[in-house]
């Protein structure tokens, strides 16, 4: 059972460059989220999906896009990165109503 | 949507109790509120849940008094491995659920 996956664990980006960090879940979760942690901070939630074919944006959605054609992943897309997005990414899942959220070992993001 | 309010940080050593406060005065009726830990580099990890009264389990125990505007994480005589910053989240599935900035404990020998 790998849990919540995410991939690539680094990545280095021009400012401007596109590019999708990707997570997966093997436990049939039904909720899916992203967030973002800059150094010293809390996670700030980016978007969310309650299910499949459903999201919604969280505190700090601009400049970032997701999708949910499936219930396994949960694709964060940066359309055009700016050096204000650098930070480490985490993606977390749940079960369901009130349980317990899951968390990737993150990826940490760099844009120059 | 509740916001919660904890300590920006707290010390302690080897052994003792270390209780931990969150604020959420305006928490709604299906809220339910749960602790994680985070450590460097790392996702953060669940710890608790509770609605209301005690709950514990093998690592805490989680006080919540019975309006639900606050809630107490009890870590029992802490080690050196407790070092992390400690979160507080209010909400239901389908809320944003919300991390705000933690409480850094750290733990001395």
């Amino acid at each position: 059972n790998a849990g919540v996956t995410q991939t690539p664990k680094f990545q280095v980006l021009k400012t401007g460059q596109s590019m999708t960090l990707q997570c997966a879940q093997d436990m049939n979760h039904e909720y899916m989220s992203w967030y973002r942690q800059d150094p010293g901070m809390g996670l700030r939630l980016i978007h969310y999906s309650v299910g499949a074919g459903i999201t919604d944006q969280g505190e700090v959605p601009n400049g970032y896009n997701v999708s949910r054609s499936t219930t396994e992943d949960f694709p964060l897309r940066l359309l055009s990165a700016a050096p204000s997005q650098t930070s480490v990414y985490f993606c977390a899942s749940s079960l369901g109503s009130n349980e317990k959220l899951f968390f990737g070992s993150g990826t940490q993001l760099s844009v120059l | 949507l509740a916001k919660t309010t904890q300590p920006t940080s707290m010390d302690s050593y080897e052994g003792q109790e270390v209780n931990i406060t969150c604020s959420h005065n305006n928490i709604a009726t299906n809220d339910y509120i749960t602790w994680y830990q985070q450590f460097p580099s790392q996702g953060p990890r669940f710890i608790i849940q509770g609605y209301k009264t005690k709950v514990t389990n093998e690592v805490a125990s989680l006080f919540i008094p019975a309006d639900r505007k606050s809630s107490t994480l009890s870590l029992p005589r802490v080690s050196l491995s407790d070092t992390a910053v400690y979160y507080c989240l209010v909400g239901d599935i389908g809320d944003k659920l919300i991390f705000g900035a933690g409480t850094r404990l750290a733990v001395h020998p």
